[in-house]
């Protein structure tokens, strides 16, 4: 299986603050991969995928980068929607899976 | 707008089967694979497996000696079965669409349910 393993585990920041996740996939996986946002109570929401492509209607402020087994989201002006669990995961191989999570709260 | 409606049993015991179905309200079950993923609070968001609209089956292995899968292409429905659980099995099952059309490649998971809690009991 790869393994896919997320940096900080959790975070706190401000309002406006610019936020950095990073994943790291235990074997080189292209680009496939995707990023997820998560509120309490409800399922995971699709932000990024293919490592870089901002889903429709997500905001502009979300940004991903990365390829091969280093990935990045960014959040360049936390705002009070964004407090969440940020989740990767990768589509190379089966089983698809995911990282452990990125719980960013309010400072 | 396609939707996902998920039911089943919350709450079980030690060694008996888990079931779960889910419903493609707006849409079908053609031209896609459809997953389950469960969530709990020890392991994290943990891929099942899924089923096309063929029948055809990808599990994980870590799960795949106790999972079936199955459809029903008239109803637009797909289920989950888990055989022998344990309090390890308990946690949120999500089913979701694993969907490629924006990609032509990469697999997401933009469609998902509700989410189920399910609570195994000794």
């Amino acid at each position: 299986d790869i393994q896919m393993t997320q940096s900080p585990s959790s975070l706190s920041a401000s309002i406006g603050d610019r936020v950095t996740i990073t994943c790291r996939a235990s074997q080189s996986i292209s680009n496939y991969f995707n990023w997820y946002q998560q509120k309490p109570g409800e399922a995971p929401k699709l932000l990024i995928y293919a490592a870089s492509i901002l889903q429709s209607g997500v905001p502009s402020r979300f940004s991903g980068s990365g390829s091969g087994t280093d990935f990045t989201l960014t959040i360049s002006s936390l705002q009070p929607e964004d407090f969440a669990t940020y989740y990767c995961q990768q589509s190379y191989s089966i089983p698809l899976t995911f990282g452990g999570g990125t719980k960013v709260e309010i400072k | 707008q396609v939707q996902l409606q998920q039911w089943g049993a919350g709450l079980l015991k030690s060694s008996e089967t888990l079931s779960l179905s889910c419903a493609v309200y707006g849409g079908s079950l053609s031209g896609n694979y459809w997953s389950w993923i469960r969530q709990s609070p020890g392991k994290g968001l943990e891929w099942i497996g899924e089923i096309n609209h063929s029948g055809s089956t990808n599990y994980n292995p870590s799960l795949k000696s106790r999972v079936t899968m199955s459809l029903d292409t008239s109803k637009s429905e797909f289920s989950l079965r888990l055989h022998s659980v344990t309090a390890a099995d308990t946690a949120v099952y999500y089913c979701a669409r694993t969907d490629d059309t924006l990609t032509g490649t990469i697999p997401y998971f933009e469609l998902w349910g509700q989410g189920t809690l399910v609570t195994v009991s000794s």
